[in-house]
């Protein structure tokens, strides 16, 4: 069974750091891209980031590039959210999520499985 | 950018009724496009991808179609657990920049 977690999330002042990890099990991690997606308050999901199967390719939302960096540990079926400089507006619930097409180095972004989320709240 | 639109924002339906979504992109996305279903206070639930696939587990009350830059999600018969937020997806960019539309809330009538 393919499970998700999530962990790290909290309560930041503006300007902070925070550090997301999501723990993989149930499937070969390394084989395939993973993603996170957040969802503001009373809000729609927004796509943040994802990272190819190996790791040599990430993409990120004109909204967090050169504030967040998306990795990933293989040997340890772990995927990584650094976030600097927080902002109000990146308050919200952040979900991983896996692609459903195995990709040692490109990505889909069809997303077949989620994580329960864990909550960032940048405020002062 | 690719940007998504979604319509209606929401629905009020009734149990047993017939529900059509329908989601824009803002240009020719070749059917790669994914429909989730997100109930309140869980994380979202893939429904199809490639515009009409059905995702393994999934009901075959739910059904996409469409092309170019218009496509629909058709719920026929809905059920008490259909009543939820449906979101489209876009996967066609590159590089990737997965766009989701702003969501329908489906409630009941």
């Amino acid at each position: 069974e393919v499970q998700l977690v999530e962990s790290g999330g909290g309560l930041v002042e503006p300007g902070g750091s925070l550090r997301l990890s999501c723990a993989a099990s149930g499937f070969t991690f390394s084989r395939y891209p993973m993603s996170w997606v957040r969802q503001g308050p009373g809000k729609g999901l927004e796509w943040v980031s994802v990272i190819s199967g190996r790791g040599g390719n990430t993409y990120y939302a004109d909204s967090v590039k050169g504030r967040f960096t998306i990795s990933r540990d293989n040997s340890k079926n772990s995927l990584f959210l650094e976030m600097n400089s927080l902002r109000a507006e990146d308050t919200a619930v952040y979900y991983c999520a896996k692609d459903l097409l195995m990709n040692a180095d490109y990505v889909d972004g069809v997303l077949d499985y989620w994580g329960q989320g864990t909550l960032v709240t940048v405020s002062s | 950018d690719i940007q998504m639109t979604q319509s209606p924002s929401s629905l009020s339906a009734s149990v047993g009724d017939r529900v059509t979504i329908t989601c824009r992109a803002s240009q020719d996305i070749s059917n790669s496009l994914a429909w989730y279903q997100q109930r309140p206070g869980e994380a979202p639930r893939l429904l199809l991808y490639a515009a009409s696939r059905l995702e393994s587990g999934v009901p075959s009350r739910f059904s996409g179609s469409g092309s170019g830059t218009d496509y629909t999600l058709t719920i026929t018969i809905l059920q008490p657990e259909d009543f939820a937020t449906y979101y489209c997806q876009q996967y066609y960019s590159t590089p990737p920049l997965f766009t989701f539309g702003p969501g329908t809330k489906v409630d009941i009538k």
